[in-house]
């Protein structure tokens, strides 16, 4: 699977568009750009995943660039419930899905 | 029960003991997963399986066994505990023949400590 470079800690004033950037430029043509998050000591959450098209729903909004090697991964109206580590994961679709965590990014909503 | 429930919640266990961490999911997922996530990293995958009667090794297998009698329950056995299996473990399953296959839903993680 791709390898993901996230950068490591990002602030977002509540309210405000957070934008969390991800590069995956070894990207292989089949496979998928997955967003989960972590919320402290809780288990990971999946939030949104897609392949080449822009992909919306209720959480968030994933920007796939043309080339697809980066994304962004958009919370449109930050709250404080959105601080968390936001891991951006490479991999095929499968029967078993064997994912990748990095480190990811720690964002935080500042009230 | 409704998602994945996983037992025991903590454990403090002494070195070379046997533990076993329970895994049960009611929604009918044919994928299972144990990650094991230290302070400060990412997750690692541990074992999975794919359907009821298989499994598979992950990226830090040595140490632990899985096996998938049912589709419920994905156990989870350190056969003989070392400090370094000290961790914080999470158990997730997929449905991989949906339309929402790859995505994962986890547990809420049991934390054990090895002495």
């Amino acid at each position: 699977d791709a390898k993901t470079t996230q950068p490591p800690s990002m602030d977002c004033a509540e309210g405000r568009a957070a934008n969390l950037p991800c590069n995956h430029s070894t990207i292989s043509g089949n496979e998928y750009v997955y967003w989960y998050r972590q919320i402290h000591s809780q288990g990971p959450q999946y939030i949104i995943h897609g392949l080449k098209n822009n992909e919306t729903n209720e959480m968030a909004s994933l920007i796939i660039t043309e080339d697809r090697k980066s994304s962004t991964l958009i919370l449109p109206h930050a709250t404080l419930r959105d601080t968390a580590v936001y891991y951006c994961i490479v991999s095929l679709i499968q029967g078993a899905q064997k994912l990748v965590f990095g480190q990811g990014t720690r964002l935080t909503i500042n009230p | 029960i409704a998602g994945i429930t996983q037992a025991p919640t903590s454990q403090i266990l002494a070195a070379g003991r046997r533990m076993t961490l329970r895994c049960t999911q009611d929604m009918r997922h044919n994928a299972m997963y144990w990650y094991r996530q230290d302070l400060g990293l990412g997750l690692r995958l541990i074992h999975y399986s794919n359907t009821a009667g298989t499994t598979g090794k992950g990226e830090v297998p040595d140490g632990y066994s899985v096996s998938r009698a049912n589709t419920d329950d994905f156990p989870l056995t350190l056969a003989s505990a070392v400090p370094s299996q000290t961790s914080v473990y999470f158990c997730a399953s997929s449905d991989s023949a949906s339309g929402r296959r790859g995505e994962q839903f986890f547990g809420p993680g049991t934390r054990l400590t090895v002495l």
